[in-house]
């Protein structure tokens, strides 16, 4: 089965810094991998969604890269604000899990003033 | 705004009691989706329909039945509700069988068996 795993679990960061979040999981034949934000008591918002044949994809502040055979993408923040402060969770697509995303347990992502 | 819409978003049920999570999406979508989150767990697949006419299980099936009433609509249905039901319970769509095609999810539904 499908594991994903993020790290760190919690981050706190100053207002400003650039900032990488990891995600790994460990069956590289994926079909896509998707990064969603969530707020707290709030749903997903998809963020970024990177196809398999994919390096990376890009919006406005953020930066996703997928390596695929090392099993694993990272979300760049760049020049954080505390709109930022989210939970934020990455997820894969595989041709195991069928339908099923295979999602980790999220990074908390705090920015301070 | 166009995307996926759940009802009710809280509900409390004492154990036993039963009652259907609703769901509906207006992008068009083919494929639909039930996902609970626990601390702790993450995210757990409940059921889907790849398709209008059809659902499967998913990860977690256990204690609940779904309808794929039409294109638009997927609702989920605890019959007897139990303390361990309670969750967060997300819908999501997505536009069909292409590996390629994201996600969109719902805001959610909070449960709280007692």
């Amino acid at each position: 089965k499908q594991e994903v795993t993020q790290i760190p679990a919690a981050l706190s960061v100053p207002e400003g810094e650039n900032l990488v979040l990891n995600c790994s999981f460990t069956d590289s034949a994926i079909y896509n991998l998707q990064w969603f934000r969530q707020d707290p008591g709030k749903g997903l918002t998809s963020l970024l969604l990177i196809q398999s044949s994919q390096r990376e994809q890009t919006s406005g502040r953020l930066n996703a890269s997928l390596d695929k055979s090392s099993g694993r993408s990272t979300l760049y923040i760049a020049a954080s604000q505390p709109g930022d402060s989210a939970t934020y969770l990455c997820a894969v697509r595989d041709s195991n899990s069928g339908y099923a995303l295979n999602f980790g347990k999220g990074t908390s992502l705090l920015v301070t003033p | 705004n166009a995307g996926v819409t759940q009802t009710p978003k809280f509900q409390v049920l004492k154990t036993g009691q039963s009652m259907t999570l609703q769901c509906a999406q207006d992008m068009n979508h083919n494929s639909m989706y039930w996902y609970r989150q626990d601390p702790g767990m993450g995210l757990r697949l409940i059921y889907y329909s790849a398709s209008e006419g059809t659902t499967d299980k998913g990860e977690v099936p256990n204690g609940y039945n779904v309808s794929r009433l039409n294109k638009r609509e997927f609702s989920l249905r605890l019959e007897s509700a139990a303390p361990s039901q309670t969750s967060v319970y997300f819908c999501a769509s997505s536009e069909g069988a292409g590996q390629s095609n994201g996600y969109t999810f719902g805001s959610g539904t909070r449960l709280t068996v007692v």
